[in-house]
């Protein structure tokens, strides 16, 4: 069973309105959670890294939030653009002595005009 | 180079064969890593390098999988006797070091006919 799980797997929403992904994980011992955007046909770039101390961190228009007692962390974007169209991809950090990366299957985000 | 590059874009090769991938991490970035992605997946962790050894194969989904690294700077993953199966996009991420923020490679797509 996969020890970080997303949703929704998709969505579409329209240029300029907000959208939230959702993030569960179950990986212990925890050391930082990630999310990441992947454009179709590229690799995954880094939005944002969390510490189990921080429960907010922004980067422009994506804020992250983590809720380390519930396992819990969400990705708002603000304001959409049509070039937030990408695979967002929460990854979290732990489980094994080197940090190794667990990745989500990632959430689908369409942005229409 | 700035970034991660992996080489080639594409592989296309027939059931049986043997194939090569070819990953330049970032200049000076001791730790490198492969992953597989499937169809709608998120990464999933096949090997990491720290320097010139393999830190933590257990990804390796069998022993037709193979990678190396032995100039603690390019790797190569090594795939025998390729099956449908493994048709998936291979990517590449290095980092400075085991703890900091993983860059990926835009990946190679690999598909077996």
């Amino acid at each position: 069973k996969n020890q970080v799980e997303q949703s929704p797997q998709s969505l579409i929403i329209l240029e300029g309105k907000n959208c939230t992904l959702q993030c569960n994980y179950t990986v212990s011992p925890f050391s930082n959670l990630r999310w990441y955007k992947q454009d179709t046909g590229r690799g995954p770039v880094s939005l944002t890294i969390m510490t189990f101390s921080e429960n907010t961190k922004s980067n422009g228009r994506y804020t992250a939030t983590l809720d380390a007692d519930t396992k819990q962390s969400s990705l708002h974007i603000t304001a959409s653009q049509l070039s937030d169209s990408a695979s967002y991809i929460c990854v979290v950090s732990g489980g094994n002595s080197w940090g190794k990366l667990q990745f989500g299957a990632g959430t689908q985000v369409v942005v229409t005009p | 180079g700035a970034g991660v590059s992996q080489t080639p874009s594409n592989k296309v090769t027939e059931k049986g064969k043997y194939v090569e991938l070819r990953c330049d991490p970032i200049s000076g970035h001791t730790a490198l890593y492969w992953y597989r992605q499937s169809l709608g997946q998120g990464p999933e962790f096949l090997i990491y390098f720290q320097g010139t050894g393999a830190a933590d194969d257990s990804g390796l989904p069998n022993d037709r999988f193979f990678a190396v690294r032995p100039e603690g700077s390019v790797s190569t993953l090594k795939i025998q006797r390729t099956e449908r199966g493994d048709s998936a996009v291979y990517l590449c991420a290095s980092s400075l070091s085991r703890d900091n923020e993983q860059f990926f490679g835009p990946g190679t797509r690999l598909t077996v006919l």
